[in-house]
């Protein structure tokens, strides 16, 4: 049973500063992984998808990299700002008969300005 | 991408009644999912809405308790049976492009109290 931990599960930190939030499954056996952000009362934002073949995926300040063999997969954030603060979940897709999402716990980050 | 709609954005309702949540996509997709957010918790599914068929429901969820409806390719409900305080939660609907990339789109949510 695939099962995706991620951390920390909460993180504060000042602005400016790089960081790098964590996340790990179980079976490696993925067809690709998402990275979320959520912010308070609302939906889900998509910020980067893996594919299971490839390494990272880069947006603006944001790099996902993958390490499918280890089962993880980490999000760097470059130069934090407090627009930045979120619930930052990743997810993974299973493709095992469906088009199965297994969400992570979430790392809860704040940026103090 | 895909721009989702769900009605209503939030309610309170009382123990043992039902409310039906709608879920409407700007365009037409073919997967369409049905998420729960416990407070504190992260996303559960509890099924994928199959249109023209049953949903598939996951371990734990079944149809009468969440009985699914997709009558076409833009739009779903999802009604949750007579309510206790454990169904409060944020109840997302989200889809599946596969133009291109596979990427996966969510709707703001549905916040439910339960009282």
């Amino acid at each position: 049973k695939q099962e995706v931990t991620q951390i920390p599960a909460a993180l504060s930190v000042p602005e400016g500063e790089n960081l790098v939030l964590n996340c790990s499954f179980t079976d490696s056996a993925i067809y690709n992984l998402q990275w979320f952000r959520q912010d308070p009362g609302k939906g889900l934002t998509s910020l980067l998808l893996i594919q299971s073949s490839q390494r990272e995926q880069t947006s603006g300040r944001l790099n996902a990299s993958l390490d499918k063999s280890s089962g993880r997969s980490t999000l760097y954030i470059a130069a934090s700002q407090p627009g930045d603060s979120a619930t930052y979940l990743c997810a993974v897709n299973t493709r095992s008969g469906t088009y199965k999402y297994i969400f992570g716990t979430g790392t809860r980050l704040k940026v103090l300005a | 991408s895909a721009v989702i709609s769900q009605k209503p954005s939030r309610d309170i309702c009382q123990r043992g009644t039902s409310l039906t949540i709608q879920c409407q996509v700007d365009s037409q997709v073919t997967m369409m999912f049905w998420y729960r957010q416990q407070p504190g918790q992260s996303l559960t599914l509890i099924a994928t809405a199959n249109q023209g068929s049953e949903a598939t429901y996951e371990s734990g969820f079944v149809i009468d308790k969440f009985p699914i409806s997709r009558p076409n390719l833009t739009f779903s409900t999802l009604t949750v049976s007579n309510m206790s305080p454990e169904d409060s939660s944020i109840y997302l609907c989200s889809v599946e492009e596969l133009a291109g990339v596979e990427t996966q789109y969510f709707g703001p949510g549905t916040r439910l109290l339960v009282l």
